[in-house]
């Protein structure tokens, strides 16, 4: 049962700690999403990757977010430092190589992380 | 450009009565449309979708859509509400031909009283 994984599902941290999430596309997937969802601003794109390359990461704030894929089955996702309003559920999504004919995602079961 | 509108934050029906969920989008190109289930503390998941082939698509759990290009909208609906159904639900939009990075509404939360 091919499924996104994302690491950790719950994270408690306080202000100013350094915060890491990790997410496994499914094998094959070739794109990569992640977003943000609070209940104020819904589901926000934060950035998203093609063939391990970053295409667009206009929706991330750039002085403490950071996006890479390190190989074709890590993202990460990096805060730093955090700060209270970053406390939101971020989802991490793949997509397949003919995305642009499907325009289909698969999500994870999201990363909570609430920041003290 | 690209754009979904979810015409009601929230939807209340009783159990076994039809379910309408309204969504209307716009695109420059020509859309795929999808939508997607989020039940609590969880991902979200494809519920169904539109890409050029039937304009009535049926999807999981009783769930169908149709698209109606007059209108630029594509409802879901199903005939007679389960309380599993309790969920949000988010449609979206991407452009075949066009930038293909989806578009989502800001979800309808469907409640199902007993």
């Amino acid at each position: 049962d091919a499924r996104v994984t994302q690491t950790p599902r719950h994270k408690v941290t306080e202000m100013g700690q350094e915060v890491t999430m990790r997410c496994q596309p499914i094998l094959g997937h070739n794109t990569v999403f992640w977003y943000r969802q609070t209940m104020m601003q819904g589901l926000e794109l934060l950035a998203y990757f093609r063939n391990r390359a970053p295409l667009d990461d206009s929706g991330m704030p750039k002085d403490r977010f950071s996006a890479e894929m390190p190989d074709a089955t890590l993202a990460t996702l990096k805060i730093q430092p955090s700060e209270p309003r970053d406390s939101a559920v971020y989802f991490c999504a793949s997509g397949e190589p003919d995305i642009e004919s499907t325009g289909e995602l698969f999500f994870g079961e999201g990363s909570r992380l609430t920041v003290l | 450009a690209q754009s979904v509108t979810q015409l009601d934050s929230h939807v209340s029906v009783s159990e076994g009565t039809p379910v309408l969920l309204r969504c209307n989008y716009s695109s420059s190109y020509s859309p795929s449309l999808f939508w997607y289930v989020q039940h609590p503390n969880k991902g979200l998941q494809l519920l169904l979708k539109y890409t050029s082939a039937a304009t009535l698509v049926k999807g999981i759990n009783g769930f169908e859509a149709e698209f109606k290009k007059s209108e630029t909208s594509f409802h879901l609906t199903k005939p007679s509400a389960h309380m599993s159904d309790a969920a949000e639900y988010f449609c979206v939009v991407s452009e075949r031909g066009g930038s293909y990075i989806p578009t989502f509404g800001r979800g309808t939360s469907l409640i199902v009283h007993p």
